[in-house]
């Protein structure tokens, strides 16, 4: 397995344009974890789905925010308008409960 | 409420030097701790879990439960574990499954 598969690698965008990051979880796993990074927070969790139904999305920092799972193998995080404060390092992970955590190589997002 | 917290933002040692990187959490009930690292350029993965009891690259973390806190441990750094290290918490049942982190430690190990 190729591991968590995230698109794309690094986003540049201007203030007030769409953005949407996509995770591809391993095969099999059942949850499936949006975190965001940044250096004066840390690792943030955003949303987390299991069995692609959202459990927890009091992460999500506002209506700007949303993420969806229409099946196992695909989720998206979309953020609508962008600012220059969501400017971060998008983390997607996935797990067979209550197994390990798999991380993707994250999505840089820049917004200018 | 569920709470991670790693001290120090950057620890600097000399290669050979004893290494701790502090955690101390905040939690109700019995949680599991783990701690995940990030080398430079690649993804965050796990290093270890309390109740695995392992040592990993040569680290170990205890839970003290008295005290709330899961230190790693390594008593000889090497260049090679400059990184990222992030302390991170789960819940036990119901729907806590989320890992809660703490906002990592970086550590430079220097020659």
């Amino acid at each position: 397995d190729a591991g968590v598969i995230q698109s794309p690698r690094h986003e540049v965008t201007e203030m007030g344009q769409e953005v949407t990051l996509r995770c591809k979880p391993i095969s099999g796993h059942n949850s499936l974890f949006w975190y965001r990074q940044t250096m004066m927070r840390g690792l943030e969790l955003l949303i987390y789905f299991n069995n692609n139904v959202p459990i927890d999305d009091s992460g999500m920092p506002e209506d700007r925010f949303s993420a969806k799972m229409p099946n196992a193998s695909f989720s998206t995080l979309k953020i609508q308008p962008s600012e220059p404060r969501d400017s971060a390092v998008y983390f997607c992970a996935s797990r067979l409960d209550p197994g390990e955590l798999f991380f993707g190589e994250g999505s840089r997002l820049t917004v200018l | 409420a569920q709470r991670v917290t790693q001290p120090e933002k950057l620890l600097s040692v000399f290669k050979g030097a004893p290494v701790e990187l502090k955690c101390n959490y905040s939690y109700s009930g019995s949680p599991e701790l783990f701690w995940y690292v990030q080398y430079s350029r690649q993804r965050l993965q796990l290093l270890l879990r309390h109740i695995s009891r392992e040592s990993i690259k040569g680290f170990t973390a205890d839970l003290n439960k008295g005290e709330t806190s899961f230190h790693l441990k390594k008593p000889f750094a090497q260049e090679e574990d400059s990184a990222m290290y992030y302390c991170a918490l789960r819940g036990r049942g119901g729907s806590q499954g989320n890992l809660i982190f703490g906002k990592g430690t970086k550590l430079s190990v220097k020659p």
